[in-house]
């Protein structure tokens, strides 16, 4: 159990740009999540997969972010035309089926400029 | 809407002493709670959690409270050490494999 991995861990960019992040859950979850957290706030959902169905998304998720998880297994977030409110740690999570715990990566730490 | 509330943004209790985090909810379709706690430029790592079944979840030092009737959780630590000083946040969930709500989150520092 290497537990759930996020890359870049921190990512600085003009606004404008489109950015990606990439999440890799622990090998046998089948369940993957994203998550946002801006200052003094808690996480807030984004979307979830369970395998490769992209099972709920956000009123947070406007038309610019886009989550895939083709094989179900790695999933990537992908944000096009950043503006500097989407700056935010972008988290990651996952878990199984037999248990509701969720396992969180470190986060991606995004500081659009 | 926020269907997870921590009131207190922040708390300071001495070491070996009792911790108290409060949380409250607004949705009655939650039926599964738990605790997580956060240091800087961490992720969340789970703590405890407790059915809506159940009243009281105990994990060493850890208990979790629930008072369906007052949508109402607390979690108490003790005794308080000075690692515990990190975020925690309460969230919630409304079935099986639901996505979790969370609270705002409570800063909790335990001073030597």
């Amino acid at each position: 159990d290497t537990g759930v991995s996020q890359n870049p861990r921190h990512k600085i960019t003009k606004r404008g740009q489109n950015v990606t992040f990439r999440c890799d859950p622990i090998s046998e979850h089948n369940r993957l999540y994203w998550y946002r957290q801006t200052l003094g706030q808690g996480p807030e959902f984004l979307t979830y997969f369970q395998n490769e169905a992209q099972l709920e998304k956000s009123r947070l998720l406007s038309d610019r972010f886009s989550a895939e998880r083709p094989k179900g297994s790695f999933s990537t977030l992908e944000i096009q035309r950043t503006e500097q409110g989407d700056s935010a740690m972008y988290l990651c999570a996952s878990s199984s089926t037999s248990n509701e715990k969720l396992f969180f990566g470190s986060g991606t730490q995004l500081s659009v400029l | 809407d926020q269907q997870v509330k921590q009131n207190s943004p922040s708390l300071s209790v001495q070491e070996g002493r009792i911790s108290i985090l409060n949380c409250d909810y607004t949705n009655s379709m939650f039926d599964y709670f738990l605790w997580y706690k956060k240091y800087p430029a961490e992720g969340p790592t789970f703590l405890i959690s407790i059915s809506s079944i159940k009243d009281k979840n105990e994990d060493g030092r850890f208990t979790v409270f629930l008072n369906k009737s007052a949508k109402h959780l607390s979690l108490h630590i003790v005794p308080s050490q000075p690692g515990d000083s990190a975020v925690y946040f309460c969230a919630a969930r409304r079935g099986s494999g639901d996505k979790l709500t969370f609270g705002t989150g409570t800063r909790l520092a335990v001073r030597p």
